[in-house]
Order: C-alpha cells, then sequence, then structure tokens
C-alpha cells in the first residue's frame, strides 16, 4: 500500500532553476492538493486538483503550476524557483467532498532554494 | 491576518491525563473542522473531525468539541500516551477554502 508518493525527498536549487515536484497516488482518489509547510505557519495551500483535467488555484499560487492529465499523478512545477520557495511542500489526495477533508498526505519534499 | 489560530506552540503532559488542545477561527463560512496529526520527517495524518452542525465527536481516545458562538474547538486526548507526542494542526474548511491553524507540538512525558 504505497498511498502518496513523493519525489524527491530533498531538492538544493539555485535561484531561477526550474524543476518539477512529482505526486503519484493509487487509493482512486479525486481530489489532489498541494501544500507548503514554514516555520510557525499551518499548512497553506498551493494548487488543487478536485479531478482529472482540472485544477484551481489556493492560497499561495504564485510562482507555481501544476497540470492533472491522470487521476493518479499531480506534479508541481516550479518555474523560476526564488529563495522565498524554500519551504517543506506536502501532497495529499482525498475522496471528495470539502477541501481539506480527511486527506492522506505523501511525506514531504524539502526544498531550499539558494 | 491568520483565519485559524493555534495560541499554545508546545503543550507537556504527564502520560495518562488528559491532553487539551486549542484551536480558534475568525470566519463564520468555516462549517466542517478537522485535526490533523504529524510526526517528524513524516506527512501529517488525519485523526478527527466535526461538522459545524455538530458540537462533539469521539473516535476512541480522542474527542473534538466545537463552540461555534466562540468560534472555538478543542481537541481533548484522554488518557495522553508517550505515542502521542507529536505536531498536533487544526483545519477548518468551507466547499472551497482550507486554512490550517499553525500547530501545537505535544510532548507526553513517560
Amino acid at each position: 500500500n504505497a498511498g502518496v508518493t513523493q519525489t524527491p525527498k530533498f531538492q538544493v536549487l539555485k535561484t531561477g532553476q526550474s524543476m518539477t515536484l512529482q505526486c503519484a497516488q493509487d487509493m482512486n482518489h479525486e481530489y489532489m492538493s498541494w501544500y507548503r509547510q514554514d516555520p510557525g505557519m499551518g499548512l497553506r495551500l498551493i494548487h488543487y486538483s478536485v479531478g482529472a483535467g482540472i485544477t484551481d488555484q489556493g492560497e499561495v499560487p504564485n510562482g507555481y503550476n501544476v497540470s492533472r492529465s491522470t487521476t493518479e499523478d499531480f506534479p508541481l512545477r516550479l518555474l523560476s524557483a526564488a529563495p522565498s520557495q524554500t519551504s517543506v511542500y506536502f501532497c495529499a489526495s482525498s475522496y471528495g467532498g470539502q477541501l481539506g477533508e480527511k486527506l492522506f498526505f505523501g511525506s514531504g519534499t524539502q526544498l531550499s532554494v539558494l | 491576518d491568520q483565519q485559524v489560530k493555534q495560541n499554545s506552540p508546545s503543550l507537556s503532559v504527564q502520560e495518562g491525563r488528559i491532553s487539551i488542545l486549542n484551536c480558534d477561527y475568525t470566519n463564520s463560512m468555516f462549517d466542517y473542522f478537522l485535526w490533523y496529526k504529524k510526526y517528524p520527517a513524516e506527512g501529517p495524518t488525519f485523526l478527527i473531525s466535526i461538522s459545524s452542525i455538530k458540537d462533539k465527536n469521539e473516535d476512541g481516545r480522542f474527542t473534538v468539541f466545537l463552540n461555534k458562538s466562540a468560534k472555538h474547538l478543542s481537541l481533548h486526548i484522554v488518557p495522553s500516551q508517550p505515542g502521542d507526542s507529536a505536531v498536533y494542526f487544526c483545519a477548518a474548511t468551507s466547499y472551497d477554502k482550507v486554512i490550517f491553524g499553525p500547530g501545537t507540538s505535544l510532548s507526553v512525558i513517560p
């Protein structure tokens, strides 16, 4: 039972570089979402998807792109990394209902932008 | 402006005693509330939830109370166990919005 799998676990980027954080789930969940966690703050929603082909912005979407071509995968793209994007990123999936409802999280990606 | 607040960054409790974690929210549009638990180097895991039409929900040792008029919820853990030591996040949701609190780090001392 893999659940939600995120790769990589750690990444260091230079300012201006681009990269993609991968997220895959094997629970056939309709909803998938990306969060970032910064010290002293709760998780903040970046982007979410309620099904393949459908994406929407969350609370802090600037600097990030997403797409959802399959039910299983929901990659997060950083187009031009900035030091303000240094954070821990979590991908999550759920059956549906309200955003944030009974989420299954991946183990996270720790990203540092120098 | 934090819409969901957890004013205690940390809490220490003796094993076997009750742990009470508090959470306050400001937006009356939130209608569903959840608690998540997080161990170091892991993703959060869902613990318990409550709808705004209820004022209490229990699941084993965990009980969540909701006071809508005060915009306040609390998580009670009885009895507390060392394995409960973790960071607890409350979350408030409406249909298209979810806001997490900053978390409370609970330490249960054997």
